[in-house]
C-alpha cells in the first residue's frame, strides 16, 4: 500500500531564504507526482507535475525533483516571500490497482517578513 | 474557463438529513475525482470517474455515500443519512487524462453536520 510522508510538518523561515520541502513515498511504481499549495480555507492550486519518466520540473522560483528509485521528491523554493506562506502538499499517482492520487499530510510553511 | 465549480460552498445540516454536493468539472476533462479532507485523515480519494463511468469507489466510507455523474459536465456526491463524523471539506477535481495531466481542484464544500 502506497504511503506518502512529508517532513517537516511545519516550517518557518525569514523572507529571502531558499528552502526545500520533502516528500517520500514507499512504492516506486508511480505514474507521476504533483505538488500543490493550499491556502487556509481554500482549494488546492497545482504548482508542478512531474511525470514518472522525468527528473525535475521548474516554474519560476519553484523547482521540483523526482527520484523514483529512492522514493523521494523535493520542492525547492528560491528567494522565499511572505506570499509563499501556505500548506504544500505532494500527491503521488499510484499504479497499484486503478489510478489514484495518494496525498501526503503536507508541510505548513510560514515566511516571515 | 471558470475552473472546477462546486456548490454549495458551505452546508450546515442536522444529523440524519440528506446532503447533496455538486460539481461541474472543467470542460473537456474526462476524469473527475471526489476527495474529502479532514484534520485527522488529510486528503482522501473517495471515488473517481472516467468518461462518466465510476472506476474506483474503494474510498467511499460506507453505503451512506453515493456518487453519480449523469453527464460530462455534472456530478453529485450524496450522503444519506448524514452523521457528525461526515463533517469535512469535500473537494471535486478534474483532469484531462491521468499520467501526464494535472488535476485541477474546485474550491471545496465545507460540510458541518450537527
Amino acid at each position: 500500500k502506497q504511503e506518502v510522508t512529508q517532513i517537516p510538518a511545519a516550517l518557518s523561515v525569514p523572507e529571502g531564504e531558499n528552502l526545500v520541502l520533502n516528500c517520500s513515498f514507499t512504492d516506486s511504481a508511480i505514474y507521476n507526482l504533483q505538488w500543490f499549495r493550499q491556502d487556509p480555507g481554500k482549494g488546492l492550486t497545482s504548482l508542478l507535475l512531474i511525470q514518472s519518466s522525468q527528473r525535475e520540473q521548474t516554474s519560476g522560483r519553484l523547482n521540483a525533483s523526482l527520484d523514483k528509485s529512492s522514493g523521494r521528491s523535493t520542492l525547492y523554493i528560491a528567494a522565499s516571500q511572505p506570499g509563499d506562506s501556505a500548506t504544500y502538499l505532494c500527491a503521488v499517482g499510484s499504479t497499484s490497482g486503478t489510478y489514484k492520487y495518494i496525498f501526503g499530510t503536507g508541510t505548513r510553511l510560514k515566511v516571515l517578513a | 474557463d471558470a475552473g472546477v465549480i462546486q456548490s454549495p460552498r458551505h452546508e450546515v445540516t442536522e444529523m440524519g438529513q440528506e446532503v447533496t454536493l455538486r460539481c461541474k468539472p472543467i470542460s473537456g476533462h474526462d476524469y473527475l475525482f471526489w476527495y474529502r479532507q479532514t484534520m485527522m485523515r488529510g486528503l482522501e480519494l473517495l471515488i473517481y470517474f472516467n468518461n462518466n463511468v465510476p472506476i474506483d469507489d474503494s474510498g467511499m466510507p460506507e453505503d451512506r455515500f453515493s456518487a453519480k455523474m449523469p453527464n460530462a459536465s455534472f456530478s453529485t456526491l450524496k450522503i444519506q443519512p448524514s452523521e457528525p463524523r461526515d463533517s469535512a471539506v469535500y473537494f471535486c477535481a478534474s483532469s484531462f487524462g491521468t499520467e501526464v495531466y494535472e488535476q485541477y481542484f474546485g474550491p471545496g464544500t465545507r460540510l458541518t453536520v450537527t
